[in-house]
C-alpha cells in the first residue's frame, strides 16, 4: 500500500528556509486523481493546510502562507516538496505529507519536527 | 478563511455514545459537502474516519458515523471504547482550492 515518509532538517534558524521532502512509495505520485499536499500542527493546536501539489506541476497554496511557500514535485523520484521561506517561531510545528484523494486526506506520513531556533 | 469551531473536549463512559460537533461558514461547511473526520492518537500522525460527510473508509468501524446540517458537521461515535481516546479533527473544503481544519477535540473515555 502506499506510504509516505518526510525528511528534512529538525532545526532551522530564524529568517531560513524551511525544506522538507516526502517520499512516496508503494505507488505512483503521477497517478491523475490524486493531490499531495503539506498540512502542520503547531504544539498542542489543530491542523493547519500549507498547500498541496499535482504531479502535472499544479498547486494551490493556503492564502496565509502564500507569499513564503513552494512547493514542488520530482516524478522521477516519487517525492514532492516543501519550501517556507523566512521562517520565525510561529513556523515551529509537527510537519505532515499527506495524500488528498476523494476530497480528504486519507493516507498520512509519521510527520516531522521542525523547530525554528537560533 | 478562520478555522472550524469545535469543542475543546467531550467525554463519555465505555458503551456509551457522544457526539463532536464542528461549525463553520455559509462558505465552507454549509456549502460544500466535502467535511472530513481524523482520528489522532498522542505523537501519531491523523486517519481518516469520514469523508465527504457520511462515508467511511474500509476499515473504519461503523461505530463512527458523520453527519451535517447547515453549517454544522458533526461526528458520532457510538458503544464509546477505551482505544476511541483520542482527538478528534474535523476538515472542510472551503472553496477555491482551499481546506480548513478545526481546533480539535480531545475525547476522553471516563
Amino acid at each position: 500500500q502506499v506510504q509516505l515518509r518526510e525528511s528534512g532538517p529538525g532545526l532551522v534558524k530564524p529568517s531560513q528556509t524551511l525544506s522538507l521532502t516526502c517520499t512516496v512509495s508503494g505507488g505512483s505520485i503521477s497517478s491523475g486523481f490524486h493531490y499531495w499536499t503539506w498540512i502542520r500542527q503547531h504544539p498542542g493546536e489543530g491542523l493547519e493546510s500549507i498547500g498541496y501539489i499535482h504531479y502535472s506541476g499544479n498547486t494551490n497554496y493556503n492564502p496565509s502562507l502564500e507569499s513564503r511557500v513552494t512547493i514542488s514535485v520530482d516524478t522521477s523520484k516519487d517525492q514532492f516538496s516543501l519550501n517556507l521561506s523566512a521562517v520565525t517561531a510561529a513556523d515551529t510545528a509537527v510537519y505532515y505529507c499527506a495524500r488528498l484523494a476523494n476530497d480528504a486526506f486519507d493516507i498520512w506520513g509519521q510527520g516531522t519536527v521542525v523547530t525554528v531556533s537560533s | 478563511q478562520s478555522a472550524l469551531t469545535q469543542p475543546a473536549s467531550v467525554s463519555g463512559s465505555p458503551g456509551q455514545s457522544i457526539t463532536i460537533s464542528c461549525t463553520g461558514t455559509s462558505s465552507d461547511v454549509g456549502t460544500y459537502n466535502v467535511v472530513s473526520w481524523y482520528q489522532q492518537h498522542p505523537g501519531k500522525a491523523p486517519k481518516l474516519m469520514i469523508y465527504e460527510v457520511t462515508k467511511r473508509p474500509s476499515g473504519v468501524s461503523n461505530r463512527f458515523s458523520g453527519s451535517k446540517s447547515g453549517n454544522t458537521a458533526s461526528l458520532t461515535i457510538s458503544g464509546l471504547q477505551t482505544e476511541d481516546e483520542a482527538d478528534y479533527h474535523c476538515c472542510s473544503y472551503a472553496g477555491s482550492g482551499t481546506w480548513v481544519f478545526g481546533g480539535g477535540t480531545k475525547l476522553t473515555v471516563l
